[in-house]
């Protein structure tokens, strides 16, 4: 089946540790997003990719890095510059020359310990 | 700048009686409109999207939500509701390329017996 996988489900973080979150599709998506969610703040875009070894900003994303080297993964890095990262994290992917919608992972929580 | 306002932070709603979720959106062009649903430590679930023609859209799970473009409105509605409805609802916008898709912040309704 077709979907977006996101790994781990659950992730523990020291304080000043850099931690990467997977997300991968098999969707042929062209293009990737990461979201970070926080009650009563919905979601807000951290960085979006449109192709391959391309990627954009979103809104928040300073303390974050992202990488683009194959269609199918776009892995995060939350850096020690995060200072605030303990969030609920939303990867998406979206075919954009095609009328349909954006399907999500199943999100990973982050905890700083 | 694409944005989304749903102004209902919590909509508490017996069991078996109608439901309309509120949004407003802001966008220069045709808007493409979604509602997700998301379930406690879950990723997002598409219920329904409008991108154009017949302003009135079927969902899943008994769901509607009728586009308005004099009110910037996608209101979503349910005749009745269900105990399983009881979630937290993003609406989203949206535009061909999906460079962005804009979340509001969410509507989190409580059904009560």
């Amino acid at each position: 089946d077709g979907g977006i996988t996101q790994s781990p489900k659950y992730l523990f973080r020291k304080e000043g540790q850099n931690v990467t979150l997977s997300c991968e599709q098999n969707l042929n998506h062209d293009a990737m997003y990461w979201y970070r969610q926080d009650p009563g703040q919905g979601l807000r875009l951290i960085y979006y990719s449109q192709i391959v070894n391309d990627f954009q900003k979103g809104d928040i994303a300073e303390g974050y890095s992202v990488s683009r080297e194959k269609k199918e993964s776009f892995p995060l890095t939350v850096t020690s510059a995060q200072k605030n990262p303990t969030a609920f994290y939303l990867c998406a992917s979206i075919n954009p020359g095609g009328l349909t919608e954006a399907f999500f992972g199943q999100g990973t929580r982050l905890t700083v310990v | 700048a694409q944005s989304v306002t749903q102004p209902d932070i919590h909509i508490t709603v017996s069991e078996g009686a109608s439901l309309e979720l509120r949004c407003n959106y802001s966008y220069g062009a045709t808007p493409y409109l979604f509602w997700y649903v998301q379930s406690p430590g879950q990723g997002l679930q598409l219920l329904l999207k409008y991108f154009s023609g017949d302003t009135l859209v079927q969902g899943i799970k008994g769901f509607e939500a009728e586009f308005k473009r004099s009110q910037s409105s996608f209101n979503l509605r349910k005749p009745s509701v269900h105990w399983s409805d009881a979630a937290e609802y993003f609406c989203a916008v949206g535009a061909r390329g999906f460079q962005k898709l804009v979340f509001g912040t969410g509507t989190r309704l409580l059904v009560s017996p």
